[in-house]
């Protein structure tokens, strides 16, 4: 099972913008825009905050936001807060129909 | 939400199931999905089930394929991962999610469970 590559780890100060990439293949990436962020704080389940590469849930805030380029998605959180400090996690469909996710990034705030 | 039960410990070789009940949506609208993330690693996507429109098809990742089975009963909004053939590598904290796409996939999982921990440790 592929592991979509993201950085293992990212930092930024309080209201910088930080950009967490997700690179795949044209198996998955490169082939569908169904690509979705998770953000993942210590003990707790996941909560989606991007899908369809660029698209927003309900109750999500606009500082996230996300875009995709080749084979490449990308996470962009601006005007960073402390509560962003978390893991975050790409997902996408596969070729296969199956879904695979990135290896997962830890948000330091400074 | 999405309540589970029904993790523990096991034995190598052992089996054990799981289960997801609904609330407050009608999961026979919705693909259901698993996901495991082990201790201080990432998230796994396990397998999914498709809605009955699609003959409750399953679909699961090639490390589990073989020894869970997922099935559903829309009549009690419940979902379920059967385990087998368990090694110590599939311990892990186990999450059933919703796709939010209603009949179809989005393949984005907008409510999760909260999690069971399984161990498989003689």
């Amino acid at each position: 099972q592929s592991v979509l590559t993201q950085p293992a780890s990212v930092s930024g100060s309080l209201g910088q913008s930080v950009t967490i990439s997700c690179t795949g293949t044209d198996n998955d990436i490169g082939a569908y825009k169904f690509v979705s962020w998770y953000q993942q704080h210590p003990g707790r389940a996941p909560k989606l905050l991007l899908f369809a590469v660029d698209s927003r849930p309900s109750g999500i805030s606009n500082r996230f936001s996300g875009f995709k380029s080749g084979w490449t998605a990308s996470l962009i959180i601006s005007g960073l807060q402390a509560e962003d400090e978390a893991h975050y996690y790409c997902s996408s469909y596969t070729k296969s129909a199956t879904l695979v996710f990135g290896g997962g990034t830890a948000l330091t705030v400074l | 939400q999405l309540v589970q039960s029904g993790g523990g410990l096991v034995q190598p070789g052992g089996s054990l199931r799981l289960s997801c009940v609904a609330s407050g949506f009608t999961i026979s609208d919705h693909y259901m999905d698993w996901v495991r993330q082990a201790p201080g690693k990432g998230l796994e996507w396990i397998g999914r089930i498709r809605t009955k429109s699609y003959n409750y098809a399953t679909t699961y990742a090639a490390s589990v394929r073989g020894g869970f089975t997922i099935s559903r009963d829309d009549s009690e909004n419940s979902v379920y991962l059967q385990m087998s053939g368990l090694t110590t590598a599939d311990s892990a904290v186990y999450y059933c999610a919703r796709d939010q796409g209603v009949g179809r996939n989005e393949d984005a999982f907008d409510i999760w469970g909260q999690g069971t921990m399984v161990t498989v440790s003689s």
